[in-house]
């Protein structure tokens, strides 16, 4: 049973569109909420992250936007480019479980020029 | 700025074989993660060491063990592979002051034939 849910499995946007990608949880002991961006054959590079005292977190392009109280959480990537066609991983961990990176199942973000 | 290292890249070996997969934290990084990611899968947790201790353990088989030596840097032993441990295994590092923020290596492809 995936503890973070994820959606979508697959994105494709048009070039200088906008991104979005969801997750959902359950645990309310999660209080860090990464975003990982993966290549084709590459480890998972860290995006963005928030935590849940925080309802918005952005760095440039790229959106965090959190509701603690529906237990959401979504990444929003704007004036998305060719380059960002990646897959994207949500995740969230606990103090209180060594922060063990519990994963959203991906999502593949296709951006067409 | 350094990465973690991983080697081999890519490792092929037959049914019933042993490997070994080395990692290599960044630099003053104490905490070490492996992961196992199948095709098209999320990264599934394995393990983790801190301080050469084990701290967690996640989905790993009997037939894999792992440790970290006293310069940090640790090592995933598999034996008896099977064809269902084709997969791509990450190992990830962090500092202990900010074990939620993991960095991680490009990985090993291990195909088993």
């Amino acid at each position: 049973q995936q503890q973070v849910k994820q959606s979508p499995q697959s994105l494709i946007v048009q070039k200088g569109g906008i991104s979005i990608i969801n997750c959902a949880y359950e645990n309310t002991a999660f209080d860090y909420f990464p975003w990982y961006q993966q290549f084709p054959g590459k480890g998972p590079a860290l995006l963005i992250a928030i935590r849940p005292d925080v309802s918005e977190k952005k760095e440039g392009r790229f959106t965090i936007s959190f509701n603690k109280s529906a237990k959401q959480f979504s990444l929003h990537i704007m004036d998305s480019q060719p380059g960002d066609s990646a897959t994207y991983f949500c995740a969230a961990s606990s103090m209180g479980s060594n922060y063990q990176l519990i994963w959203g199942a991906g999502t593949k973000l296709i951006i067409k020029p | 700025a350094a990465g973690v290292i991983q080697s081999p890249r890519h490792l092929i070996k037959e049914k019933r074989e042993t490997a070994t997969l080395k990692c290599y934290p960044i630099p003053r990084h104490d905490t070490v993660y492996w992961y196992q990611q199948g095709p098209g899968q999320d990264p599934q947790f394995l393990i983790s060491f801190y301080e050469k201790m084990q701290s967690d353990k996640g989905s790993i088989p009997d037939r894999f063990s792992a440790q970290q030596f006293s310069d940090y840097h640790s090592e995933l032993n598999m034996s008896s592979l099977e064809l269902g441990d084709s997969a791509l295994y990450f190992c990830a590092s962090s500092l202990v002051g900010a074990k939620n923020i993991q960095y991680f290596g490009a990985g090993t492809r291990l195909s088993v034939l």
